[in-house]
């Protein structure tokens, strides 16, 4: 049962262009969201989160919008350039007494940008 | 942020056997974390390293397959065990702060293929 779904499993796009990267959840427990990159041979590095109590969280290029009655959330890259190629995971946890704060992934997205 | 390295980076090893990956932190952190991301799927919770104390493993790992130790607070291992072709991974450690951002952090990860 994956409770983190990333359905489309590659995007491709124009440099310059936006990028908009897509995932869906089940839990609704679920109450903080981040975004990872991750290049080959390399571990994820994480991009940007985003709290249950906001719907919206922009740094830079990136925002993450988060619409919570539709337990979907999405990245976008705005402009996108080359070197935003890379395979994309979104994450999810839930914070409850006595938990640690583990997450839970998606299968990722892989981000082609065409120069 | 923090400082992760991972050693091996890769290794090739034959079935019935086991290794160890060690996963060293340059600052100390609250939590460590093992996940293993097998060919084409997301990353997967294994367990938590708690420090001076027995790892709480997710469902379906077992101590007797992944031990792991965590002397202090900057360093942890992961045995993999009595290996089979099907724990080929990429095997990562993750660290977590603590507080209010639950953002976590990633080692390289340790690429094992076993035949």
């Amino acid at each position: 049962d994956q409770q983190v779904k990333q359905n489309s499993p590659s995007l491709s796009v124009q440099e310059g262009r936006i990028s908009i990267l897509n995932c869906d959840y089940t839990n609704s427990m679920f109450d903080y969201f981040l975004w990872y990159k991750k290049y080959p041979a390399e571990g994820p590095t994480f991009l940007i989160s985003i709290s249950s109590i906001k719907d919206k969280n922009e740094d830079g290029r990136f925002t993450v919008f988060l619409n919570k009655s539709a337990k979907h959330l999405s990245l976008h890259i705005v402009p996108s350039q080359p070197g935003d190629s890379a395979v994309y995971f979104c994450a999810a946890s839930a914070l409850y007494t006595g938990a640690n704060s583990k997450l839970t992934f998606g299968k990722g997205i892989t981000l082609s940008v065409r120069p | 942020s923090a400082v992760i390295s991972q050693k091996p980076s890769r290794d090739i090893c034959q079935r019935g056997t086991s290794l160890t990956i060690q996963c060293q932190v340059d600052s100390q952190v609250t939590m460590m974390f093992w996940y293993r991301q097998q060919p084409g799927q997301s990353l997967t919770l294994i367990a938590t390293a708690n420090q001076g104390s027995e790892a709480t493993y997710e469902s379906g790992f077992v101590i007797d397959k992944f031990p792991i130790s965590r002397p202090n607070l900057t360093f942890s291992t992961l045995t993999v065990s009595n290996m089979s072709p099907e724990d080929s991974s990429i095997y990562l450690c993750s660290v977590d702060f603590g507080g209010r951002a639950r953002e976590q952090f990633f080692g390289p990860g340790t690429r094992l293929t076993v035949l």
